[in-house]
């Protein structure tokens, strides 16, 4: 199954500010997924992300809050733009993998607003 | 809309004690059914994908079974490391071009006892 790395890791932002995340994966993908697991929530997709087009963004989820960037088949990143305490969760990317090994995860990005 | 249950949201057993995590799904037709494993800080970890009434799987002491209602994450004479959160996804039959979603649910925490 493909590895995915994530940064950073952990963050404890200014409201206001921005934050970039990246997500390195180690084989070419079509298709890269960013979801949020809220407290006590479970995962939420925001958007799929497709190389050399428009990430297709979930409903409740908008491009000038979560601007997506895709250069490559091994990369992406999301921004989580003008960060609100609301906005404190963790924040995964995933892939698609074989049929034996499902959707692969990174291991989070754990997002504090202050 | 698809929505995934599960329960218990938490379950502690003691070394070598059995039992069962249960999914509950509604989905317009259903692609796959997902069960992950996630420890604290870390992104899920793939376990088992089953995609069709009747079908089963199983890895060391866990079982995973599917009914046209629910799955069943059956866990046999667990060990402490068996601890950690388990997670249930569905992906619906219809999808978009470039959409595949996945919807999970709340997760159930599971704790063994040494």
């Amino acid at each position: 199954s493909a590895v995915i790395s994530q940064k950073p890791s952990r963050d404890i932002c200014q409201r206001g500010t921005s934050l970039t995340i990246q997500c390195q994966v180690d084989s070419q993908v079509t298709m890269m997924f960013w979801y949020r697991q809220q407290p006590g929530q479970s995962l939420t997709l925001i958007a799929t992300a497709n190389q050399g087009s428009e990430a297709t963004y979930e409903s409740g989820f908008v491009i000038d809050k979560f601007p997506i960037s895709r250069p490559n088949l091994t990369f992406s990143t999301l921004t989580v733009s003008n960060m609100s305490p609301e906005d404190s969760s963790i924040y995964l990317c995933s892939v698609k993998g074989t049929e034996n090994y499902g959707y692969t995860f990174g291991s989070g990005t754990r997002l504090t607003v202050v | 809309e698809d929505q995934v249950t599960q329960s218990p949201e938490a379950l502690r057993l003691q070394e070598g004690e059995s039992s069962s995590l249960n999914c509950s799904y509604t989905v317009s037709g259903l692609r796959g059914l997902f069960w992950y494993r996630q420890d604290p800080g870390k992104g899920p970890e793939f376990l088992f994908t089953l995609y069709s009434a009747g079908e089963e799987k199983e890895k060391e002491r866990l079982k995973a079974t599917l009914t046209k209602k629910e799955s069943f994450l059956h866990i046999t004479a667990p060990k402490p490391e068996d601890s950690a959160t388990y997670l249930c996804a569905v992906q619906p039959g219809r999808t978009n071009f470039g959409n595949e979603k996945l919807t999970f649910g709340t997760g159930t925490r599971l704790t063994i006892i040494p």
